[in-house]
């Protein structure tokens, strides 16, 4: 399974827009890049995924570049709501594979 | 609404007594699911692999007499912590497959904390 590396915590201001950035160096060929965001006492819920270039929603975009060695999670002028962990996973469920969480990115986003 | 339902989404009980914890796949069929344990300021540990009609795969130092899986249905899955013990007390998190992909993408049910006195 492909270990990711996310910066531990970021601060930003109300209206902001914020790139978190994930490596995950040892990703497969077979592997999306799936990012979720956990509140306080609350399941993580889903966010983005992606396989390759630039994926966008409602709520977030998606950048990886052409080696998918890294991805970059963008949410576009972020609220105070939006403070929580943030955590890129990176695997492809075949059969039992489970996805293995790392110590993701906590977001404060301040007034 | 959620896809993945946890009851009881707390749980306060004695040293020594067991718990059990639901998972329920909502609006589709789930036949795997995973448990996840989460401690106060870390991120989500994976814990086990539940297979229904078959035994659940636990990862490397989790005790399976201890944390108790079952998952007699498709859209069912309960973990029971035997034998509780403070130190038991967490926040447990099961997930379930988005039905159909092969992406990884998963469901996740609203957590249940369990605190052992």
């Amino acid at each position: 399974l492909a270990k990711t590396t996310q910066p531990i915590s970021m601060d930003s201001y109300e209206g902001q827009e914020v790139n978190i950035t994930c490596s995950h160096n040892n990703i497969a060929t077979n592997d999306y890049i799936t990012w979720y965001q956990q509140f306080p006492s609350q399941g993580p819920r889903f966010i983005i995924q992606g396989y390759k270039t630039k994926v966008t929603n409602e709520v977030a975009s998606l950048f990886i570049p052409a080696d998918r060695k890294s991805s970059t999670l963008s949410l576009p002028r972020v609220s105070l709501s939006d403070t929580a962990v943030y955590y890129c996973l990176v695997g492809g469920y075949s059969g039992n594979t489970p996805l293995v969480f790392g110590k993701g990115t906590r977001l404060s986003v301040i007034a | 609404g959620a896809v993945v339902s946890q009851h009881p989404s707390w749980v306060i009980c004695k040293s020594g007594t067991s718990v059990k914890i639901e998972c329920r796949s909502l609006d589709f069929q789930a036949t795997t699911m995973f448990w996840y344990r989460q401690f106060p300021k870390q991120s989500l540990m994976l814990m086990a692999t539940s297979n229904e009609g078959s035994k659940a795969t636990y990862e490397q130092g989790v005790e399976k007499d201890k944390f108790l899986i079952n998952h007699a249905s498709l859209t069912l899955s309960t973990l029971t912590v035997t034998s509780a013990h403070p130190e038991d007390s967490s926040f447990y998190i099961c997930s379930a497959p988005r039905q159909g992909s092969n992406t990884g993408e998963l469901f996740f049910g609203e957590g249940s904390r369990l605190t052992v006195l």
